[in-house]
């Protein structure tokens, strides 16, 4: 079946714009998670979905970023006014236990 | 708090060499423990994964065995191949929820 898909592939903006970064799970999985990857870094958690419980959002590096899921599907990640540090592979997984599965992430690069 | 240690990399190896990746781990309970790989240019995939004290999970010739009494869980592989070449991540998921706890990664160079 399909997997966790993931939108744009790559995206390149200028200091100081709005991103939207989207997230496709796989279709059943309850539970959806983004991640930050850094250049050379691992993974850092940013923000955690299940079901219709409120979202855990203690991994939000400032309140710029945001999150929502949409019927319990669809996720959106949305990053206002980027700095060039927010530049890194944005990833997104889906879970139904215990195993995430991964998209392919969204390569920021913020000018 | 719960967390994952890995040995630091870059790990540098000729083909057909025998590959250990350092796992080790701090948790309350009883977590599951993971393996996932990142091809370069690529996504985070699963390798294997062990749920209790002494399974072993395998997969494409890697081993790791969920060593309860050395909070360990380290990777193995008996003949690295350059196609083995990656950045490998060890985790965990505790009891109580499925977040995973990420370990740092160790990129793993396999020379011919």
């Amino acid at each position: 079946g399909a997997g966790v898909s993931q939108s744009p592939s790559n995206k390149v903006t200028e200091k100081g714009k709005d991103v939207e970064l989207r997230c496709d799970p796989i279709s059943g999985h309850t539970a959806l998670y983004w991640y930050r990857q850094s250049l050379g870094q691992g993974l850092e958690f940013l923000i955690y979905f299940q079901g219709n419980s409120a979202p855990d959002k203690s991994g939000l590096p400032s309140d710029r970023f945001s999150a929502e899921r949409t019927g319990g599907s669809v996720s959106t990640l949305t990053i206002q006014r980027t700095q060039q540090e927010d530049s890194a592979v944005y990833l997104c997984a889906s879970s139904q236990g215990r195993v995430q599965y991964f998209g392919p992430g969204t390569r920021l690069l913020v000018l | 708090g719960n967390s994952v240690t890995q040995m630091e990399g870059p790990v540098t190896l000729s083909e057909e060499a025998f590959l250990t990746i350092n796992c080790t781990y701090t948790a309350t309970g009883y977590p599951s423990l993971f393996w996932y790989v990142q091809y370069p240019g690529e996504g985070l995939q699963l390798l294997l994964k062990a749920t209790k004290a002494d399974d072993k999970g395998s997969n494409k010739g890697f081993e790791a065995t969920y060593r309860k009494e050395t909070t360990s869980f380290h990777l193995e592989k008996g003949s690295v191949q350059v196609s083995d070449s990656a950045v490998y991540f060890c985790a965990l998921s505790e009891e109580s929820n499925y977040q995973l706890i990420w370990g740092a990664g160790t990129k793993l160079i396999i020379k011919p």
